[in-house]
């Protein structure tokens, strides 16, 4: 089976910096992903990793550790817009999704 | 124009009654998915097909049954819904040559009384 554990809650300052982890134990493991979704709307992809390392795309980066079974979605230079909520998600060999609880992003002021 | 969409986007019926809820894509994707999501939780999987002949169940799949019309058409029946069924339901496509991006359609509301 799978199992993801991330923060419930993470309240930011408009402007800093905010990471978000994500800790998982599955079989199967192909690679994580990240999406994001405000409330009342539908995820949206935010990155993917199948390889250790960071992954850079704009103000988001996501970096991953097979060996560790963590991975982290680091915000930068916040904005707040950024305030909603962030799931990582384990892919499996059939490309199929596994969700974390999720992550609400409060950015404020 | 959206390229996932579903209806209905919002549904109140009562326990028992027989539900379908829709979903299209002008993607061209091959693989589609459905998803509930409940009130401050994650995305948990239903079913997904790979094409108009692969069907797979996913995680929670009882009291759920689905058609995949074409390849742009997966719909999800419940054969007799129940409160707990009450949920934020998502359809979500990829295209199986790159895969690492699903994208998601915005969501059918349903709730059952």
């Amino acid at each position: 089976g799978q199992s993801l554990e991330q923060p419930s809650e993470v309240t930011a300052v408009e402007g800093a910096i905010v990471q978000i982890n994500c800790t998982y134990q599955t079989s199967g493991f192909y690679g994580l992903s990240w999406y994001q979704q405000h409330d009342g709307g539908a995820p949206t992809f935010l990155s993917y990793n199948a390889l250790d390392g960071l992954e850079e795309t704009g103000r988001f980066s996501s970096f991953l550790s097979r060996s560790d079974s963590y991975g982290y979605l680091l915000l930068q230079e916040l904005q707040m817009k950024d305030s909603a909520s962030y799931f990582c998600a384990v892919r499996d060999m059939a490309n199929n999704l596994f969700f974390g609880t999720g992550t609400r992003l409060t950015v404020i002021p | 124009d959206a390229d996932v969409t579903q209806t209905p986007r919002n549904r109140i019926t009562k326990t028992g009654k027989r539900i379908m809820l829709e979903c299209s894509q002008t993607k061209g994707h091959d693989r589609m998915y459905w998803y509930r999501q409940d009130p401050g939780l994650g995305l948990q999987l239903i079913y997904y097909s790979f094409d108009v002949k692969d069907i797979n169940k996913g995680e929670i799949s009882d009291g759920y049954s689905v058609s995949r019309q074409a390849q742009a058409k997966f719909s999800l029946s419940l054969e007799s819904a129940i409160p707990n069924q009450t949920a934020l339901y998502f359809c979500a496509t990829s295209d199986a040559r790159t895969g690492n991006e699903q994208f998601f359609g915005p969501g059918t509301r349903l709730t059952v009384l």
